[in-house]
C-alpha cells in the first residue's frame, strides 16, 4: 500500500484535458513540494513536474501541476496518444526522511 | 550529459544477498547537491523508495527495509551500491538507481533499471 493515494486509472480522448489526483498527509504533501513522473514499462521514469508546478526543460507546457494542503494534481491538456503511460506522484516525507510515492495512475488515451 | 547505469546480480536465491552497483557519469557522487538513491518497482506494483546516501556518507532508508539494506559509495569509481540481504520472492523487482536533488527533493535522473529475480 502506497503512502500517497492516486486513482489506479484515468482516460481521455485526444485533445481532451485530464487530471490525476494525489492525496497525502501533513508529513509529506502538507509540508513539502510534490513531483510527478511519467513512466513507460521497461524504461526509466521521467521527471515531469517538480516543486508542485515547475517543468524541467523539454517538458511541454500542456503538463501542469498544482498543490493544495495535503493534495496535488497533475493536469494534461491537449491529450495525445503518446501520453499513454503510468504517472506517479511523489513527495518528501519528514517522518521518513525520504521520498514517498503514489501507487501510480495508468492513463489510457481512447 | 548525466548517465546512471545499474549492474549486478540478476538472479538471487532466497535468503541470499542482492547486490547492485550504479556507475555515474556526468556528475560527481561527491557533490553536496544530491542524494544518491535506490528505488524499486515490483512486478505489477508501484515505485518504492529504498534509501539514499549523501556525499558525507550519511544514509537514510525506508523503515520497511532498513534492517536489511546497506548503501555505500565509492568516490574513486564514482559509483554507489546497494546490498539487500535475506531476500525473499517479495524482493523481486526492477531496481533503479537515481539522483535525488537536495533542493527540490525530486528525482531528476534515473537509471534504466535492473531486474533482480529472487528464485531458487
Amino acid at each position: 500500500q502506497s503512502v500517497l493515494t492516486q486513482p489506479p486509472s484515468a482516460s481521455g480522448t485526444p485533445g481532451q484535458r485530464v487530471t490525476i489526483s494525489c492525496s497525502g498527509s501533513s508529513s509529506n504533501i502538507g509540508s513539502n513540494t510534490v513531483s510527478w513522473y511519467h513512466h513507460l514499462p521497461g524504461t526509466a521514469p521521467k521527471l515531469l513536474i517538480y516543486h508542485n508546478n515547475q517543468r524541467p526543460p523539454g517538458v511541454p507546457a500542456r503538463f501542469s501541476g498544482s498543490k493544495s494542503d495535503t493534495s496535488a494534481s497533475l493536469a494534461i491538456s491537449g491529450l495525445q496518444s503518446e501520453d499513454e503511460a503510468d504517472y506517479y506522484c511523489a513527495a518528501w516525507d519528514d517522518s521518513l526522511n525520504g521520498v514517498v510515492f503514489g501507487g501510480g495512475t495508468k492513463l489510457t488515451v481512447l | 550529459h548525466l548517465q546512471l547505469q545499474e549492474s549486478g546480480s540478476g538472479l538471487v536465491k532466497p535468503s541470499q544477498t542482492l547486490s547492485l552497483s550504479c556507475a555515474v557519469s556526468g556528475a560527481s557522487v561527491s557533490s553536496s547537491n544530491y542524494y544518491w538513491s535506490w528505488i524499486r518497482q515490483p512486478p505489477g506494483k508501484g515505485l518504492e523508495w529504498i534509501g539514499y546516501i549523501y556525499h558525507s556518507g550519511s544514509t537514510s532508508f525506508n523503515p520497511s527495509l532498513k534492517s536489511r539494506v546497506t548503501i555505500s559509495v565509492d568516490t574513486s569509481k564514482n559509483q554507489f551500491s546497494l546490498k539487500l540481504n535475506s531476500v525473499t520472492a517479495a524482493d523481486t523487482a526492477v531496481y533503479y538507481c537515481a539522483r535525488l536533488t537536495v533542493t527540490t527533493k525530486s528525482v531528476d535522473y534515473w537509471g534504466q533499471g535492473s531486474l533482480a529475480t529472487v528464485s531458487s
